[in-house]
């Protein structure tokens, strides 16, 4: 059974960068089949994808977020990491880590199979 | 970006009612629809993929269908462990995107 489980610190100082982390246990992150995705939800809010990490390395990101955004992976840690930059209240959010899995299935179809619990961080002086 | 809608954004049911939620996509995503339920405090759990198919321990009276750019949520009756927020998702492009949500509530 696959568990994930975001830290790091709940509160951010506007214009410093957020930092998470996500240890995924039951699984391998260089196993293939899977994506490695962080999502986050304002307060109230609906659900947006920052971007994710594959078992090669490769990122893709939202571009409203790009500018802002590092996913990298620590494979002999088995974790992958956010880094957002010059945060502002705005990005005041619950941070979810979550498992993509795709599959083959004449084309390739995907979606979030495991989620972390999630990680409020707030961006505040 | 492919914009998800959907509808309504809130409903009122009892217990035993049949609901439907509805979610449209902007562009065409062929069956690349995902559904899932968001309880208070709680990570979103996966009901659906692929616009129809059932994940594993999903209980057999929610449904999907739907292709193209019209997809919908069905929950044949409503139980009591039902009332969440329920949101698709595309998959067919990046970046993925969500739609708003629709609240069930008593």
């Amino acid at each position: 059974q696959v568990q994930l489980q975001e830290s790091g610190p709940g509160l951010v100082k506007p214009s410093q960068t957020l930092s998470l982390t996500c240890t995924v246990s039951g699984d391998s992150l260089s196993s293939g089949g899977y994506r490695w995705n962080w999502i986050r939800q304002p307060a109230g809010k609906g659900l947006e994808w920052i971007g994710r990490i594959d078992f090669s390395g490769s990122t893709i990101y939202n571009p409203s977020l790009e500018s802002r955004v590092t996913i990298s992976v620590d494979s002999s840690k088995n974790h992958f990491s956010l880094k957002l930059r010059s945060v502002t209240a705005a990005d005041t959010a619950v941070y979810y880590c979550a498992r993509e899995e795709f599959v083959l299935r004449g084309d390739i179809i995907s979606f979030f199979d495991n989620w972390g619990q999630g990680a409020l961080v707030t961006v505040s002086s | 970006d492919i914009q998800m809608t959907q509808s309504p954004t809130s409903l009122s049911a009892s217990v035993g009612d049949r609901v439907t939620i509805t979610c449209r996509a902007s562009q065409s995503i062929s069956t690349y629809l995902n559904w899932y339920q968001q309880k208070p405090g709680k990570a979103p759990k996966l009901l659906i993929y692929a616009a129809s198919s059932l994940q594993g321990g999903v209980p057999s009276r929610i449904s999907g269908s739907g292709s193209g750019t019209d997809f919908t949520l069905s929950i044949s009756s409503l139980q009591p462990e039902d009332f969440a927020t329920y949101y698709c998702q595309q998959s067919y492009s990046a970046p993925l995107t969500f739609g708003g949500g629709t609240k069930v509530e008593i």
